[in-house]
């Protein structure tokens, strides 16, 4: 069965500095993919996707991520990061029949 | 895009009772799905509700646990029964369209069973 590996449980940033937040995923075949966050009291909402074309995807709030075929990776980057970045962000992948969630990575960001 | 709606957002229920949990789109959509997220875990899809057709359920979830309703393209129900302690967790409910499975998550029900 495929899985999804976030491997950062936590992560504790200044604002300005970079981020990225790694996804690894075991399905080989196509996939859809996305990152999803869950700020503080509030649902799940999509933060961005990618489906086919440009490996490099731009999301909202200024959030990127590249699909890098031959590593099954989909890593979630920002350049600079913002207090109100602190949040729980899951990267998921679609395969065949089903939807699969990594376990999070919650961001912290320190004014 | 979907907005979704869930009720209750949470609840206290009683060991060996049942609960429903509604949730409702504000358009039409293909699928319809229920996960549970349980406290500092990630999301474990239950089934996907099928309009006019019994729900597929994952691995590990089965009808007589979570029957699940779909009566029309914006509405589905998921009951809890028999309630334990180990089902105390958030449900979500989340819709999409198309193939692409890009899902629209509902606020959640947290359901604490003591």
């Amino acid at each position: 069965a495929q899985s999804v590996s976030q491997h950062n449980h936590h992560v504790i940033l200044s604002e300005a500095a970079s981020l990225e937040l790694g996804c690894n995923y075991s399905y080989g075949g196509t996939v859809n993919l996305f990152w999803y966050v869950q700020y503080p009291g509030q649902h799940l909402q999509l933060l961005l996707k990618y489906f086919s074309g440009d490996p490099l995807v731009k999301g909202i709030k200024g959030f990127e991520a590249e699909f890098i075929k031959s590593k099954f990776s989909f890593n979630l980057r920002k350049p600079s990061v913002q207090w109100s970045d602190t949040a729980e962000y899951f990267c998921a992948v679609k395969g065949l029949n089903d939807m699969r969630f990594g376990a999070g990575t919650r961001l912290t960001v320190k004014p | 895009s979907a907005v979704i709606s869930q009720k209750p957002s949470r609840d206290i229920c009683q060991r060996g009772t049942s609960l429903t949990i509604q949730c409702q789109v504000d358009s039409q959509v293909t699928m319809m799905f229920w996960y549970r997220q349980q406290p500092g875990q990630s999301l474990t899809l239950i089934a996907t509700a099928n309009q006019g057709s019994e729900a597929t359920y994952e691995s590990g979830f089965v009808i007589d646990k979570f029957p699940i309703s779909r009566p029309n393209l914006t509405f589905s129900t998921l009951t809890v029964s028999n309630m334990s302690p180990e089902d105390s967790s958030i449900y979500l409910c989340s819709a999409g369209t198309g193939e692409s499975y890009e899902q629209y998550f509902g606020p959640g029900t947290r359901l604490t069973v003591t």
